[in-house]
């Protein structure tokens, strides 16, 4: 069975320094990894997605993913993270017979002046 | 394409009566999700429909819940005697098969409170 962990459910970072979210995801075959960003209230936007190939994905909003085989990983970036970023994201993976993602818990990201 | 849309938004419901939520995907496509949001929690799978037909279905889904699809179109979702622990968002999500994975488009989600 398909399944992500996030292991930290709230993370504080301060407007301007970089941010890093983890994923680790177990899957028996091929992944096909996702986060998604979700503002309070709001739907589920799409991030960036990997399905194969370059290993480094980027996606929307400036932020990137690296998926790792060995460690079973697909952590999310950015540089500089802005006061707006400040939401709940959720790393997913997709996969099995009908294709229905499963999602970690979510990280809830705050962002300090 | 206006994406996926779901309606209502919100509903407020006392605990035992029925509610039912619609779900529009986006026009060409032909796989349909519904998924359940907890607070605190990440959206977890409740059933899967390939057009018409409802293919796969949670565990969480009890025979209070029931989904459908008549015209492989849009989708409801009913709750019967609703109870405090059905308040959650529920979620809908449609794709469209193409190449190795298909990519399912989230709509805004129904806010489900139980009173």
């Amino acid at each position: 069975a398909q399944s992500v962990t996030q292991p930290d459910i709230h993370i504080t970072v301060s407007e301007g320094a970089s941010l890093e979210l983890r994923c680790n995801y177990s899957y028996g075959a091929t992944p096909y990894l996702f986060w998604y960003v979700q503002s309070p209230g709001q739907g589920l936007q799409l991030l960036l997605k990997y399905f194969s190939g370059d290993t480094l994905v980027q996606g929307i909003k400036g932020f990137e993913a690296e998926f790792k085989r060995s460690q079973s990983s697909f952590n999310l970036r950015k540089p500089s993270v802005h006061w707006s970023d400040a939401a709940e994201y959720f790393c997913a993976v997709g996969g099995g017979s009908y294709q229905k993602v499963t999602f970690g818990i979510g990280t809830k990201l705050q962002v300090i002046p | 394409d206006t994406g996926v849309s779901q309606d209502p938004r919100h509903k407020i419901t006392k605990r035992g009566q029925n509610v039912t939520f619609r779900c529009d995907p986006i026009s060409e496509h032909n796989r349909l999700y519904w998924y359940r949001q907890t607070l605190g929690q990440g959206p977890e799978f409740l059933t899967y429909f390939q057009n018409e037909a409802q293919l796969e279905k949670s565990r969480l889904l009890s025979d209070r819940f029931s989904a459908e699809r008549p015209k492989g179109s849009f989708s409801t979702l009913e709750i019967q005697r609703t109870e405090q622990g059905d308040s959650a968002m529920y979620l809908c999500a449609s794709s469209f098969p193409r190449g190795e994975y298909n990519e399912q488009f989230f709509g805004p989600g129904t806010r489900l409170t139980v009173l």
